[in-house]
């Protein structure tokens, strides 16, 4: 079985702090996915990485960076923590870039409150 | 733009009372189209995937099948743990994102 895993179930920070969310799954797939869950927006795409080193700005990428320097390991980074950052951030991993595997699983969900 | 859109956005059924989720999308060239279920606080569990239309997968009391617009997830003689919010992704050729659409909501009750 895939598994994803998020680093912390549940995350309280304040306004300015530096935060960091980390992902890990235990398949060796390719690509890794950091989303925010909001309701009524659904889920959206913050950033992907389709290989070591290498990221790709997702659709709303501002106010986010990303750290991939182990195949299994992706961290998401608020560099500078606000209020409208708080949500539910999900993890997700796939396994490979074409061919018919590329469905993505997705880890438990960090919920981060920002205050 | 690629284009998901779920409907109803909530549905309530009596336990063994079968429906159907539709799952409507826009996208330039199909790669996938892709189905989860979410419980309340947790991350989406991948479902199924369906590549092309005519195809239909089952696993227990869920069936998918697809069309050249539209994606439909039947629920035959639901249970009460059947009870979660169920999402439709699309993914283009070409591009590694999935596009969600906003979930149905749906409750079984005993």
């Amino acid at each position: 079985d895939v598994k994803v895993t998020q680093s912390s179930r549940y995350l309280v920070k304040r306004t300015g702090e530096k935060v960091f969310l980390e992902c890990v799954q235990d398949m060796d797939h390719e690509n890794m996915f950091w989303y925010r869950q909001d309701p009524g927006l659904g889920l959206r795409l913050i950033y992907f990485s389709y290989d070591v080193k290498m990221k790709e700005k997702g659709d709303i990428p501002e106010g986010y960076s990303v750290s991939r320097e182990k195949k299994e390991r992706f961290s998401l980074i608020l560099e500078s923590a606000s209020t409208n950052q708080t949500s539910m951030y999900l993890c997700a991993s796939s396994l490979y870039t074409s061919g018919s595997k590329y469905e993505q699983y997705f880890g438990p969900g960090t919920r981060l409150t920002v205050t | 733009e690629d284009q998901v859109t779920q409907s109803p956005e909530a549905l309530r059924l009596q336990e063994g009372e079968s429906s159907s989720l539709n799952c409507s999308y826009t996208v330039s060239g199909l790669r996938g189209l892709f189905w989860y279920r979410q419980d309340p606080g947790k991350g989406p569990e991948f479902l199924f995937t369906l590549y092309s239309a005519g195809e239909e997968k089952e696993k227990e009391r869920l069936k998918a099948t697809l069309t050249k617009k539209e994606s439909f997830l039947h629920i035959t003689a639901p249970k009460p743990e059947d009870s979660a919010t169920y999402l439709c992704a699309v993914s283009r050729q070409g591009a590694q994102k999935l596009v969600f659409g906003q979930g149905t909501r749906l409750t079984i009750n005993p």
